[in-house]
């Protein structure tokens, strides 16, 4: 069974630039987390989606952050315009139930120049 | 406001020398503490769920514990493989799903 998929591994950009994350949660999991560490922090929760709907994006830090996931698969993040600040670890996750386990992702590293 | 730290933040161990790792919490209305393990470049790996004070778990050479306000992941003669970043982590109160608070971890370095 293929785990949790984030695309790319790395990704560099100067400040003012656009970046698109993408998340291929594990194959009929409902629920795709997004988390990320900046530099020297936690790890930090961002947004919540069950199937295609937004349940929770209480953490995500402004609005130049937009997670989408069309048709209940795959989520985008997309940072619009990246500050250097975003810089960091973003890690997504998936599960099939509510109360269950999460399974991450490898995450993608963020640098912002 | 829901808090979880860690401690020590970095151990140093000589393969078969056993210790434990802390994780205390501040959250009312606890729905289950978190253990995962994080390697270099990867992201967390689910270890243990605990759900009420007094429960243990165990999986090869580490067992978790839970008090009412802390949680121990004790390693028994631990080996290099289990070198690794520990993170414990709670659910956001007041939600529903694993939105998870999560303390800054435990570099754990098993030399052999």
């Amino acid at each position: 069974e293929a785990g949790v998929t984030q695309f790319p591994s790395h990704s560099v950009i100067e400040k003012g630039q656009t970046v698109t994350l993408r998340c291929d949660p594990i194959s009929g999991h409902d629920n795709l987390y997004w988390y990320r560490r900046v530099m020297g922090k936690e790890i930090k929760f961002l947004l919540h989606f069950v199937k295609e709907s937004k349940q929770d994006e209480s953490g995500m830090p402004n609005n130049r952050f937009l997670a989408e996931r069309t048709g209940g698969t795959y989520s985008t993040l997309k940072v619009q315009p990246a500050e250097l600040e975003d810089s960091g670890v973003y890690f997504c996750a998936s599960s099939q139930d509510l109360s269950e386990k999460l399974f991450f992702g490898s995450g993608t590293q963020l640098s912002v120049l | 406001e829901d808090q979880v730290t860690q401690s020590p933040e970095a151990l140093r161990l000589q393969e078969g020398e056993s210790s434990s790792l802390n994780c205390s919490y501040t959250v009312s209305g606890l729905r289950g503490l978190f253990w995962y393990r994080q390697d270099p470049g990867k992201g967390p790996e689910f270890l243990f769920t605990l759900y009420s004070a007094g429960e243990e778990k165990e999986k090869e050479r580490l067992k978790a514990t839970l008090t009412k306000k802390e949680s121990f992941l004790h390693i028994t003669a631990p080996k290099p493989e289990d070198s690794a970043t520990y993170l414990c982590a709670v659910p956001l109160r007041d939600n529903y799903g694993q939105n998870f608070v999560f303390g800054p971890g435990t570099r754990l370095s098993v030399l052999p």
